[in-house]
């Protein structure tokens, strides 16, 4: 049980183009999704957390109009990288968790090479 | 505020030896406690958890923790290394529910097991 995924596993685009990514949890609701960045050999680094149906709180110096998070199901959420940049390659991942668990649930990430 | 050290970068072990990863934290309050397995390009695997009860964790592939908190650690053990286990492990803490049970992450200990 609680499995998470992401779709898709790898991404490559152009600068200044849009990628989304989803994050669906399959076997539970996910009432909490969290978004990590991690860059190599590093920890993961908390974007933001999205509750169902709520708009997403965003960590301090995390830009909210490029990194767009939606989080309109209880099994679904995306991030929407907007205009990117090469800079914005990074591995990301998300999590989720249920209804008052403390426990996330992480996807395999998803890695984002922007030329 | 809380934090998280993991004292080593990287651990070193030979097939069939101990492992011990180490972990210390500091939380304004009763903390829960994580760790977690990435293996090279893949998401986050939850290891163990604590959460207040049995002070010893066990959890998958053989691993457990100690909760001790006169020492304020959590430290990561198995009684033989599998050439498997070589992976990025992370401990972490969470900040409780007031947050949305928000992690934070050690920067992780990289296990390399020899032949």
């Amino acid at each position: 049980g609680a499995v998470v995924s992401q779709h898709p596993s790898r991404v490559i685009c152009k600068s200044g183009t849009s990628v989304k990514i989803e994050c669906r949890s399959l076997d539970f609701q996910a009432t909490t999704m969290f978004w990590y960045r991690q860059f190599p050999k590093q920890s993961l680094m908390l974007m933001a957390t999205s509750n169902e149906g709520s708009k997403a709180t965003y960590e301090q110096g995390v830009e909210k109009d490029k990194f767009l998070i939606n989080h309109a199901s209880l099994t679904l959420s995306t991030l929407t990288v907007t205009s990117a940049h090469p800079e914005d390659s990074s591995f990301y991942i998300c999590s989720a968790s249920g209804a008052g668990e403390e426990t996330q649930y992480f996807g395999p990430g998803t890695r984002l090479l922007v030329l | 505020a809380q934090s998280v050290t993991q004292l080593d970068s990287h651990v070193s072990v030979s097939e069939g030896t101990p492992v011990l990863l180490r972990c210390n934290y500091s939380s304004s309050y009763s903390p829960s406690l994580f760790w977690y397995v990435q293996h090279p390009n893949k998401g986050l695997q939850l290891l163990l958890k604590y959460t207040s009860a049995a002070t010893l964790v066990k959890g998958i592939n053989g691993f457990e923790a100690e909760f001790k908190k006169s020492e304020t650690s959590f430290h990561l053990t198995k009684p033989s290394a599998h050439m498997s286990d070589a992976a990025e492990y992370f401990c972490v803490v969470s900040a409780g529910g007031g947050s949305n049970y928000k992690l934070t992450f050690g920067k992780g200990t990289l296990l390399t097991v020899n032949p």
